[in-house]
């Protein structure tokens, strides 16, 4: 079965520093993985997608993530933090052997904060 | 386009009472996802559809039920409501054609609470 985990539950950084957010994965083959975001009270929207094309993404809003499939990773970054970024963020995969159904089983979510 | 559409967004329910959320979609899309989202625990899959009359149980089914009559609508039911259903839900969207690589559209959510 395949599972991600998202260390930080909350992460705070300062206006202008690097944001990173991890996100691991586990799966039996090599994964769909997304990244969404949402703000309050709202629903998720897709950041960016890896579909085994290139393994470095890039997304909306300036936000990258690279595929390290050595360590079943998928990390998101951004150089520059802006205060709108502050939301919720949603690691998730998509086990392509699940059928076209293509569940997606998501992350506990990281809450970043950024302040000035 | 509107998108995926959510009804009600926000409904207060006593235990034992029943009530229907709809979903709608413009997208033309096949797959339609129901998910719910409790604090610490991201969104849980509970029922999802591949097409028009076609329904199955995701990870969390139990006490929910669903209808897909028209391709466009997902209806999720609660046919006797509990505390432990409080909660946000999400309906979610996706095209079929082109391959699983294709990502869900998520409407605004439903928050529910059950006293």
């Amino acid at each position: 079965a395949q599972s991600v985990t998202q260390l930080g539950s909350h992460v705070s950084v300062s206006e202008g520093a690097l944001v990173l957010l991890r996100c691991n994965y586990s799966s039996s083959v090599p994964p769909y993985l997304f990244w969404y975001v949402q703000y309050p009270n709202q629903g998720l929207q897709l950041l960016l997608k890896y579909t085994s094309a290139a393994t470095l993404v890039k997304g909306i809003n300036g936000f990258e993530a690279e595929f390290k499939k050595s360590e079943t990773s998928f990390h998101l970054t951004k150089p520059s933090a802006h205060m709108s970024d502050a939301a919720e963020y949603f690691c998730a995969v998509s086990d392509p052997n699940t059928g076209t159904a293509s569940k997606l089983t998501f992350g506990t979510g990281t809450r970043l904060q950024v302040t000035l | 386009n509107a998108g995926v559409t959510q009804t009600p967004k926000f409904r207060v329910l006593k235990t034992g009472q029943s009530m229907t959320l709809l979903c709608a979609q413009d997208m033309n899309h096949e797959y339609m996802y129901w998910y719910r989202q409790d604090p610490g625990m991201g969104l849980r899959l509970i029922h999802y559809s591949v097409g028009e009359g076609t329904t199955a149980k995701g990870e969390v089914p139990d006490g929910y039920n669903v209808s897909r009559l028209k391709k466009q609508n997902f209806l999720l039911g609660l046919e006797s409501a509990a505390p432990s259903q409080t909660s946000v839900y999400f309906c979610a969207s996706r095209y079929r054609v082109g391959g699983i690589s294709h990502e869900q559209y998520f409407g605004p959510g439903t928050r529910l609470t059950v006293t």
